[in-house]
């Protein structure tokens, strides 16, 4: 079966660097994604990763180890318009995507 | 570039009567489009893949006779939704998949059809 976790809920300080993780276990692996999406409204693509290591892309970074079938997403210079649902979600045969139930992030001031 | 849109944006119909929700890639050819719903509080559940010119592949528990897709071109799919139900009651989205070439064969998310049926 498809199993993908990451916690419900979170809470962070503006300004601050939060850690968003996720766990799976597929059956096949191509790639694992993170998400972001507002209420409401469709998700929007913030990084991805299929090799090991960590993905930089401006306040954003994502890292992947697939022997521990694990990945993350760190936040950093946390802003208020940060505050959303985080989806991690794991490519497997034919581009499908399986997502995780989503992290809803919310920052405080 | 890159982007799909969906139509209608939000639909309200009365229970028993069939809703159809368009998903456009505008800029791309898109030989895969994939289908999901979301309840609220809740993540993406795909329902199924779209592939231009053959049958949908449903996935397991959704009934492919109340979700008719059609992916009749290579930027159009469709959803119908038929004799749709209160519980039918959600938040759809369709993605495109570009042809290959691209480096990862993102996927590119529409804004979503809210579909409530009284």
């Amino acid at each position: 079966g498809q199993n993908i976790d990451q916690p419900t809920e979170m809470t962070a300080t503006e300004g601050a660097i939060v850690q968003i993780n996720c766990t799976y276990q597929t059956s096949g692996f191509n790639g694992l994604f993170w998400y972001q999406q507002h209420a409401g409204e469709a998700p929007t693509f913030l990084s991805y990763n299929v090799l090991d290591g960590l993905e930089e892309k401006g306040r954003f970074s994502s890292f992947l180890s697939r022997s521990k079938g694990y990945s993350y997403l760190l936040l950093k210079e946390l802003q208020m318009k940060d505050s959303a649902s985080y989806l991690c979600a794991v490519r497997v045969q034919g581009g499908k995507l399986i997502f995780g139930q989503g992290t809803e992030l919310s920052v405080k001031p | 570039g890159a982007v799909v849109s969906q139509h209608p944006s939000w639909v309200i119909c009365k229970s028993g009567t069939s809703v159809k929700i368009e998903c456009r890639s505008l800029d791309f050819q898109a030989t895969t489009m994939f289908w999901y719903r979301q309840f609220p509080k809740q993540s993406l559940m795909l329902m199924a893949t779209s592939n231009e010119g053959s049958k949908a592949t449903y996935e397991q528990g959704v009934e492919k006779d109340k979700f008719l897709i059609n992916h009749a071109s290579l930027t159009l799919s469709t959803l119908t939704v038929t004799s749709a139900h209160p519980e039918d009651s959600s938040f759809y989205i369709c993605s495109a998949k570009r042809l290959a070439g691209e480096r990862y064969n993102e996927q590119f998310f529409g804004p979503g059809t809210r579909l409530t049926v009284l």
